[in-house]
């Protein structure tokens, strides 16, 4: 069981604004590096954002990120039809001593 | 090109044991942290262990604490997994991952290269 949640699915028609959040704890989000990943079929995870807000050269600035105390939050914005995929938010955990993923938010585009 | 290829994968029953290599390429294994994320069919993706450039720090995901063991040889560029007491559950994807922060404190961690993955099946 995952100790950072975040919401199933959200969806959105091309062009509009998503958001999706990822709710920890002291222990990961609160204290530690925020980072998220986005996930397409049959491919390797991408990273997206690390280090709670930077982006990596060559990912779209359309991806954002925000945390503030033990949630953080990737935008999207002017989603696109290739957007859709999985995202998932990670970071380390002290309490358990590992490196922990969100329980994965499914993006569609409408 | 910079890339990390795992191999080793297949079926195998339960109990049984595999032994997962990645070999790095287009940059030097030695300065970074590397791990394995898992994925198993359906679900999402986990975190299942990290080793630190000089080995001298290895954590392992609760679920094979005890029956994994992780390893790297950065004269080979290569990251191995030992897996053993595999059970069902274990099936996933696999796939090696670098974590990019090249930073002394693992909090600062994030995956920032990973390998295509590898398919291991623990069946009967």
């Amino acid at each position: 069981q995952s100790v950072l949640t975040q919401t199933p699915s959200a969806s959105g028609t091309p062009g509009q604004r998503v958001t999706i959040s990822c709710s920890g704890s002291s222990s990961n989000i609160g204290s530690n590096s925020a980072s998220w990943y986005q996930h397409l079929s049959g491919t390797a995870p991408n990273l997206l954002i690390y280090s709670d807000y930077q982006r990596p050269s060559g990912v779209p600035d359309r991806f954002s990120a925000s945390k503030s105390g033990t949630s953080a939050s990737l935008v999207i914005s002017g989603l696109q039809s290739e957007d859709e995929a999985d995202y998932y938010c990670a970071g380390w955990d002290d309490s358990v001593n590992a490196f922990v993923f969100g329980t994965g938010t499914k993006v569609t585009v409408l | 090109e910079v890339q990390l290829v795992e191999s080793g994968g297949g079926l195998v029953k339960p109990g049984g044991s595999l032994r997962l290599s990645c070999v790095v390429s287009g940059f030097s294994l030695r300065p970074y942290r590397m791990n394995w994320v898992r994925q198993a069919p359906g679900k999402g993706l986990e975190w299942v262990s990290s080793i630190n450039s000089g080995s001298s720090y290895i954590f392992y995901a609760g679920s094979v604490k005890g029956r994994f063991t992780i390893s790297r040889d950065n004269g080979k560029s290569s990251l191995y997994l030992q897996m053993s007491g595999l059970r069902a559950e274990d099936t996933a994807v696999y796939y090696c991952v670098r974590d990019g922060s090249m930073s002394n404190y693992i909090r600062d961690s994030y995956l920032d290269l990973w390998g295509r993955g590898v398919l291991v099946t623990v069946s009967s």
